[in-house]
């Protein structure tokens, strides 16, 4: 397998335009997790799906964060409109069944000027 | 309040010097416990994990960790180092009444000096 596939590997884009990541879970995962990294907070889980379904969204930071996941191989996390302070690593991860360990995508670097 | 604890940020080990990475946790039940490396510009690799049984586990990269109930900890161990193991860890839980969420601690960075 492949593992978890997240595109693009970096993005950088200007204050206020919309940003789309994408992730591939594992093939036969679960549940999906999307998580941001910075220096000050460190990692953060913004929201997970278990069978395409949203379960837990209390981590994403407001409004202009939105995520879907319109099948069992694909989902996005979206931000409209981008600030600076969204400059981070988003991580996409994928598990089997509830409490498992999770696998990681590479992540996106987000840089937004 | 329930957290995950890794009291060292920095640690630095010469190489083939054996290493203890700490980790404590905070939550009433004992929740499932993991350990994740981290290389710069890389993703989190599962290094191992705790559910039950024998509290001695063995990991990827010659890892191991120890789960002690009465000290809420989750140690994670290496005989000798090597410098490839510079790398940021760590450690993870999932608590019992949390359902499926990933509590990180904050992590720890390993130096390798030569």
């Amino acid at each position: 397998d492949a593992g978890v596939i997240q595109s693009p590997r970096h993005e950088v884009t200007e204050m206020g335009q919309e940003v789309t990541l994408r992730c591939k879970p594992i093939s036969g995962h679960d549940y999906l997790f999307w998580y941001r990294q910075t220096m000050m907070r460190g990692l953060e889980l913004l929201i997970y799906f278990n069978n395409n379904v949203p379960i837990d969204d209390s981590g994403m930071p407001e409004d202009r964060f939105s995520a879907k996941m319109p099948n069992a191989s694909f989902s996005t996390l979206k931000i409209q409109p981008s600030e600076p302070r969204d400059s981070a690593v988003y991580f996409c991860a994928s598990s089997l069944s509830a409490g498992n360990e999770q696998y990681f995508g590479p992540g996106t670097r987000l840089t937004v000027t | 309040a329930q957290s995950v604890t890794q009291p060292d940020i920095h640690i630095t080990v010469s190489e083939g010097a054996s290493l203890e990475l700490r980790c404590n946790y905070s939550y009433g039940a004992t929740p499932y416990l993991f350990w994740y490396v981290q290389s710069p510009g890389q993703g989190l690799q599962l290094l191992l994990k705790y559910f039950s049984g024998d509290t001695l586990v063995q990991g990827i990269k010659g890892f191991e960790a120890e789960f002690k109930r009465s000290q809420s900890s989750f140690n994670l161990r290496k005989p000798s180092v090597h410098w490839s193991d510079a790398a940021e860890y760590f450690c993870a839980v999932v608590p019992m009444e949390y359902g499926n969420k990933l509590v990180f601690g904050a992590g720890t960075i390993l130096r390798v000096k030569s």
